[in-house]
């Protein structure tokens, strides 16, 4: 069966610093991935979306970057960290009919 | 493009009352539809969806939604709230035969009070 990891599950990083997160995916090849962030009564916004290594579509303009250096690996990051991007940020994979399936996310918090 | 709209952000039942969490979607096409559902801190977890068929389905922890094309609706009823439902509860709509995107709505807070 397939299931999706993320880490780390809490980040506590200063204004300024990098951020890294990474999402692996196990039980399928070739997956179309995806970056949400959840932020209070907001819903979950979508930020990156790959169908496949090298491929990255940005739904929104903002202080954050995505990658697919492999197949089933997902990158969000960051060179320096802002205020607003502190959330809960959620990896994504969708399968048949796009249903999606989530890791259990990281809460990021910005000091 | 597709939307989605939750009625309501935060539902109060009591336990053993009906639950109704509504959703409204606009779609150009045949839409698939989704309900999922979030613990604190954690990821979603798919409770119930319509691709095609019958339009009333049934999902897990004794949740159904009805697609109902004509209101462009995909409300989610429990006829018994249990504690345990207590969650957030979130609607999503995307374009059959479309896998690009999945789009959510901004959620519903259900507490139950004893």
């Amino acid at each position: 069966s397939q299931t999706i990891h993320q880490w780390p599950a809490t980040l506590v990083q200063p204004v300024g610093s990098p951020l890294s997160l990474e999402c692996t995916v196990e039980g399928t090849s070739n997956p179309n991935l995806y970056w949400y962030r959840q932020a209070a009564g907001r819903g979950l916004q979508l930020l990156f979306y790959s169908v496949g290594i090298g491929q990255i579509s940005s739904e929104v303009p903002q202080n954050l970057s995505a990658s697919r250096p492999q197949d089933r690996q997902f990158i969000l990051s960051s060179k320096k960290l802002l205020l607003s991007d502190s959330g809960f940020y959620l990896c994504a994979w969708i399968g048949d009919y796009t249903e999606a399936f989530f890791g259990q996310g990281t809460r990021l918090t910005v000091v | 493009a597709q939307s989605v709209t939750q009625l309501g952000s935060h539902v109060s039942v009591s336990e053993g009352a009906l639950v109704l969490l509504r959703c409204n979607y606009s779609s150009s096409v045949p839409p698939y539809l989704f309900w999922y559902v979030q613990y604190p801190n954690q990821g979603l977890q798919l409770l119930l969806k319509y691709t095609t068929g019958a339009t009333l389905v049934k999902g897990i922890n004794g949740f159904e939604a009805e697609f109902k094309k004509s209101e462009t609706s995909f409300h989610l009823t429990k006829p018994s709230a249990h504690m345990s439902d207590a969650a957030e509860y979130f609607c999503a709509v995307s374009e059959a035969g479309n896998t690009d995107k999945l789009i959510f709505g901004t959620g519903t807070r259900l507490q139950v009070f004893p």
